[in-house]
């Protein structure tokens, strides 16, 4: 049973503009979130973070966003750039244990 | 900037036949995990380790799957024998410890099974 799902498989956003990226979660005792890029042929990078005791944190051109009353997060990249183009993907875990993953998406970013 | 190793990046082989992959994590990062990635999906936890001892390895087939850190540094994942479904990304991640500390993956070995 999928408890991080990313349902939109792919996103095209133009250089420059924002990328919004989603992830639902079912699982209310999850309480540390992450985001991860991967390019092809290499293992996944840690790109930000959040402790469930917060609803922002932003590091540079990214912002992720958590609404636990809806088991929702978003990240945000502004501006987006080419260079991003990679699958995202968002990660959940309850304190101490192993990260559930989404299926990730897919970002491209056009020139 | 330290790394997450992994061995081989690439492994062919027949069904049947043993196969093995080796990690070596981060130093000074008491927890390693392995993880594999089938493509389209993210990765799936198969074995966490707690130093040397395993904290979880609920989701690792153990008929035909070893996994062992022995000194709590560097680690070894088995499959014995390889069958068609384990054509896959094995990942292996480390972090501080457990709870609120990121994990660094390594750049994965992607196991062909023929």
């Amino acid at each position: 049973d999928q408890q991080v799902k990313q349902n939109s498989p792919s996103l095209s956003v133009q250089e420059g503009r924002i990328s919004i990226l989603n992830c639902d979660y079912t699982n209310s005792m999850f309480d540390y979130f992450l985001w991860y890029k991967k390019y092809p042929a290499e293992g996944p990078t840690f790109l930000i973070s959040i402790s469930s005791i917060k609803d922002k944190n932003e590091d540079g051109r990214f912002t992720v966003f958590l609404n636990k009353s809806a088991k929702h997060l978003s990240l945000h990249i502004v501006p987006s750039q080419p260079g991003d183009s990679a699958v995202y993907f968002c990660a959940a875990s309850e304190t101490g244990y192993a990260l559930n993953f989404g299926k990730g998406t897919s970002l491209l970013v056009t020139p | 900037e330290a790394e997450v190793a992994q061995s081989p990046r690439y492994k062919i082989t027949e069904k049947s036949q043993a196969v093995a992959f080796w990690c070596d994590p981060i130093s000074g990062h008491a927890t390693l995990y392995w993880y594999r990635q089938i493509l389209g999906q993210g990765p799936e936890l198969l074995v966490q380790f707690q130093d040397e001892s395993v904290v979880d390895d609920s989701q690792l087939p153990k008929d035909r799957f070893s996994a062992e850190r022995l000194k709590g540094v560097d680690s070894t994942l088995k499959i014995q024998p390889a069958e068609l479904g384990d054509s896959a990304m094995y990942l292996c991640a480390s972090s501080l410890t457990g709870g609120f500390y990121e994990q660094y993956f390594g750049p994965g070995t992607r196991l062909t099974v023929t």
